[in-house]
């Protein structure tokens, strides 16, 4: 089974420049999750999917960061215009329900590496 | 709303020496709970889970931790440590479809 797919793996910009990230869920899995993970520090969920609807973006910074999963399948997380603190590992996750629980296992994906000079 | 506290932010440690990485969460009715593990430059790795039953869980490289409901703590161990074990490893607890994640402990293995 392939895991969670995410590219590009590293991004250097300027400050004030756009940037993209892509994600690519593990086959039939319907959540998924963007987190960002500033160094010395434990992810942070900016966003979460069901299908191709938001369930929770509370702590995402709406008016630099978007995020969109059209056809409920892959993701895109964009950062417009990006300031020096958005410097971190974007990780991307998705998760399959167990039959009968309420528990659903998170696989993540290896993360983007941005930096933002 | 789950809060996941890992006290230690760094433990070094010699090889083949044991070690305890410490978490405690927040109080709830029913919690999962959870330690990933993440290499350099690496996504997270699960490294182990309590979901119910048997309050020990172990992983299959050496690593258990045990849920312990009345101080809120789900500390992980392992009796011999490896070069290899040298990670950041991160404990989380899940409500539902909420992940929350501590700040992570860095373990370094010392030769």
């Amino acid at each position: 089974e392939a895991g969670v797919a995410q590219s590009p793996r590293y991004k250097i910009i300027e400050k004030r420049q756009s940037v993209a990230f892509w994600c690519n869920p593990i086959s039939g899995h319907a959540t998924l999750y963007w987190y960002q993970q500033i160094l010395g520090q434990g992810p942070k969920l900016l966003i979460q999917f069901q299908n191709n609807g938001v369930v929770d973006d509370s702590q995402l910074p709406k008016d630099r960061f978007s995020a969109e999963r059209l056809k409920g399948v892959d993701s895109t997380l964009k950062i417009q215009p990006a300031k020096l603190e958005d410097s971190a590992v974007y990780l991307c996750a998705s998760t399959h329900p167990l039959a009968g629980s309420s528990y659903n296992e998170q696989f993540f994906g290896p993360g983007t590496r941005l930096t933002v000079l | 709303a789950q809060s996941v506290t890992q006290l230690d932010s760094q433990v070094p440690v010699f090889e083949e020496a044991p070690v305890e990485l410490r978490c405690n969460y927040s109080s709830s009715v029913s919690v999962y709970l959870f330690w990933y593990v993440q290499y350099p430059n690496q996504g997270l790795q699960l490294l182990l889970k309590y979901l119910s039953g048997s309050t020990l869980v172990e992983s299959i490289n050496g690593f258990e931790a045990e849920f312990n409901k009345s101080q809120t703590s789900f500390h992980l161990r392992k009796p011999s440590v490896h070069i290899s074990d040298t990670a950041e490893y991160f404990c989380a607890a899940s409500e539902g479809n909420q992940f929350y994640f501590g700040t992570g402990t860095s373990l370094t293995v010392i030769p």
